[in-house]
């Protein structure tokens, strides 16, 4: 079975450049997160979707931030502009709803770097 | 909200030895469930164990065990004879009653001696 699968896997780009971060869930999963991982923060959960619709986003750390979910198989993350302090590790993860353990499922990850 | 503490930035441990990995956390909900993850140097994020707050006896799989003491709210990871691969960074993770939102603590970095 195909994992979440997240692209690009790197990204490097300019400050005030907009970047686009796509996800694919796993068929079947009805939640999807966005975390974002750094040295100082560790992991922090930007949003959250419960069945294609937005259910938590206060983790998002500013309007440069959006997320997208247009239908359960694709979802978005854009940073428009984008800034140096915006470089981080961006996971997407998905995970059945109330499934047996509750389980997140990872992709491996967008690493951006904004110079 | 709920809240996850690890308070071992890094850890060493002497391979084929046990190691105890601290986690405690802080929530109102009746039912939650907690999580143990593995994120080696490569970076993919690695499912461990599983423990549901209902659940009596301690969560096993292979050499991770988690120890869960419900009423001092923690949820220590064991893993048995260890070995080089295990070097790692571990994450504590916890969701609340509605399974949806996961809360991470701030990881362990585990380094295994040969």
């Amino acid at each position: 079975d195909a994992g979440v699968i997240q692209s690009p896997r790197h990204e490097v780009t300019e400050m005030g450049q907009e970047v686009t971060l796509r996800c694919k869930p796993i068929s079947g999963h009805n939640s999807l997160f966005w975390y974002r991982q750094t040295m100082m923060r560790g992991l922090e959960l930007l949003i959250y979707f419960n069945n294609n619709v937005p259910i938590d986003d206060s983790g998002m750390p500013e309007d440069r931030f959006s997320a997208k979910m247009p239908n359960a198989s694709f979802s978005t993350l854009k940073i428009q502009p984008s800034e140096p302090r915006d470089s981080a590790v961006y996971f997407c993860a998905s995970s059945p709803d109330r499934g047996r353990t509750g389980e997140l499922f990872f992709g491996e990850g967008s690493r951006l770097t904004v110079l | 909200a709920q809240k996850i503490t690890q308070t071992q930035p890094g850890m060493f441990v002497q391979e084929k030895e046990a190691v105890t990995l601290d986690c405690t956390y802080d929530t109102s909900d009746q039912s939650y469930g907690l999580f143990w993850y593995k994120q080696p140097s490569s970076g993919e994020m690695i499912f461990l164990i599983y423990q549901g707050s209902y659940d009596e006896q301690n969560a096993t799989e292979g050499r991770y065990s988690l120890n869960f003491q419900k009423a001092r709210k923690s949820a220590n990871l064991v893993i048995s004879a260890s070995q080089l691969g295990d070097s790692a960074m571990y994450f504590c993770a916890m969701t609340g009653y509605n399974f949806n939102k996961f809360y991470f603590g701030s990881g362990t970095k585990l380094n295994v001696k040969p």
